[in-house]
């Protein structure tokens, strides 16, 4: 299956920890990467790899992985962090890319 | 610090073809990516279209691949996208994205590290 599936909405109190999902069977090949999207923007990559942060992004965000599971994880989440988040991996075969549905996330 | 930058017609008619281009800046389209395109219809998610290396090497969503081609002009630094027959169902914001494919015995990851402001493109 070359599909992701997120969770359509999350939602988190101010200051508390908030782990967003992506399961799909091309996660046991490879490492989810994670992109933040705030309203008319670009979405941005928060985490790639097994647990990797571009520069300027905050460490409170952290990612992780357990069979065809991806896990992004905010400790500590802050007003600012409330925006959609998408996973995104290539296929089993190496030949597409695939996106997951996209997480709301709302900070309470 | 490499930038994307698309342009083209925001407005195409149904049954016509949609053309965009993405300039890169700040970096050669030569270097170790692979450039996608992906869309985002209004209130929806991320969708990818294809993506190209270089070398010209594609690759293209199923769901797309009968009607779209990705090429690259390395004279110019800039790639392309054209989808043919469009139908509303087109209708999107449209971004260039740059990708990195990084594998060994161990593990393989993929990102889109670089994204263009993205450009909408109505079909009507």
């Amino acid at each position: 299956s070359s599909e992701l599936t997120q969770d359509p909405a999350v939602s988190v109190a101010l200051g508390q920890t908030v782990r967003i999902t992506c399961q799909g069977d091309s996660l046991r090949s490879y490492y989810a990467s994670w992109y933040q999207q705030k309203p008319g923007q670009a979405p941005v990559l928060v985490i790639y790899g097994p647990n990797n942060r571009p520069s300027g992004i905050p460490d409170r965000f952290s990612g992780s992985s357990s069979g065809n599971t991806a896990s992004l994880t905010i400790t500590g989440a802050q007003a600012e962090d409330e925006a959609d988040y998408y996973c995104n991996s290539r296929d089993s075969n190496d030949n597409h890319v695939v996106f997951g549905g996209g997480t709301k996330l709302t900070v309470l | 610090q490499v930038q994307l930058q698309e342009s083209g017609p925001g407005l195409v008619k149904p049954s016509g073809t949609l053309s965009l281009t993405c300039a890169v800046s700040g970096g050669s389209i030569s270097s170790n990516n692979w450039w996608s395109w992906v869309r985002q219809p209004p209130g929806k998610g991320l969708e990818w279209i294809g993506e190209i290396y270089h070398s010209g090497s594609t690759n293209y969503n199923p769901s797309l691949k009968s009607r779209v081609t990705i090429s690259v002009d390395k004279s110019k630094n800039e790639l392309s996208l054209k989808l043919g027959s469009v139908t509303a169902a087109d209708t999107a914001l449209y971004y260039c994205a740059r990708g990195t494919r990084q594998t060994s015995i161990i593990f393989r990851y993929y990102y889109m590290d670089v994204w263009g402001k993205g450009t909408t493109v109505t079909v009507s």
